[in-house]
């Protein structure tokens, strides 16, 4: 089955706008980091974000380990925010660092 | 502070040719990862290394080896190149040893097998 599933899969936003994007896993997680990669193709990592809540500018991230989500807030969106916002988790107990990555969600911010 | 590069940035094989793809590091990170990433899709995790002399496979292994050449450097090698290896391979590194912590990605090698 999908282990981890990302919604929704595409995103079109107006300049200003806020959006959720939502992360599901299969299975307990040690591990869970928010990447960005911009339409040249750089990965940048946003968050790790294995449990709670953390905020980086107009961005924050939350992780309910125990409901197996975790959400990526953008608030006041801009046009440098387009490109694909991908969740990539660890599952069980290993501590590996092998990331399963999601299909990401592509972000368009139309100005 | 450089981060993680990559060599080279593009290259084309013909089937059966053999490469090595060069990913360093400059932030005395323990772990690093080799990756690929088709069109539309997120990355697969190919070999990863938690420590210097340590490799281990991840979820598609077939068809690459790697080194582990000292803390700074993770190679990737494809000894008989497919087309089916066409694709961008990214290298990351993170700072822990144990899994956890953030991976910073190298810009990419972009290769296509004919």
């Amino acid at each position: 089955g999908i282990q981890v599933e990302q919604s929704p899969p595409d995103l079109i936003l107006q300049e200003g706008a806020n959006s959720t994007l939502r992360c599901n896993f299969s299975d307990s997680v040690n591990n869970l980091q928010w990447f960005h990669q911009n339409p040249w193709g750089q990965l940048i990592n946003l968050f790790y974000i294995p449990s709670g809540t953390k905020q980086n500018g107009r961005l924050s991230a939350t992780t309910v380990a125990t409901e197996r989500y975790s959400l990526l807030y953008i608030s006041s969106s801009q046009t440098t925010d387009s490109g694909v916002y991908f969740c990539a988790v660890e599952l069980g107990s290993s501590n590996t660092g092998k990331l399963i990555f999601g299909q990401g969600t592509t972000l368009q911010v139309k100005p | 502070n450089a981060g993680v590069t990559q060599t080279p940035k593009f290259q084309v094989l013909k089937t059966g040719q053999s490469m090595t793809l060069q990913c360093a590091q400059d932030m005395n990170h323990n772990s690093m990862y080799w990756y690929r990433q088709d069109p539309g899709m997120g990355l697969r995790l190919i070999y990863y290394s938690a420590s210097e002399g340590t490799t281990d496979k991840g979820e598609v292994p077939n068809g690459y080896n790697v080194s582990r050449l000292n803390k700074r450097e993770f190679s990737l090698r494809l000894e008989s190149a497919a087309p089916s290896q066409t694709s961008v391979y990214f290298c990351a590194s993170s700072e822990a040893s144990a899994g956890q912590g953030e991976q910073y990605f190298g810009p990419g090698t972009r290769l296509t097998v004919t």
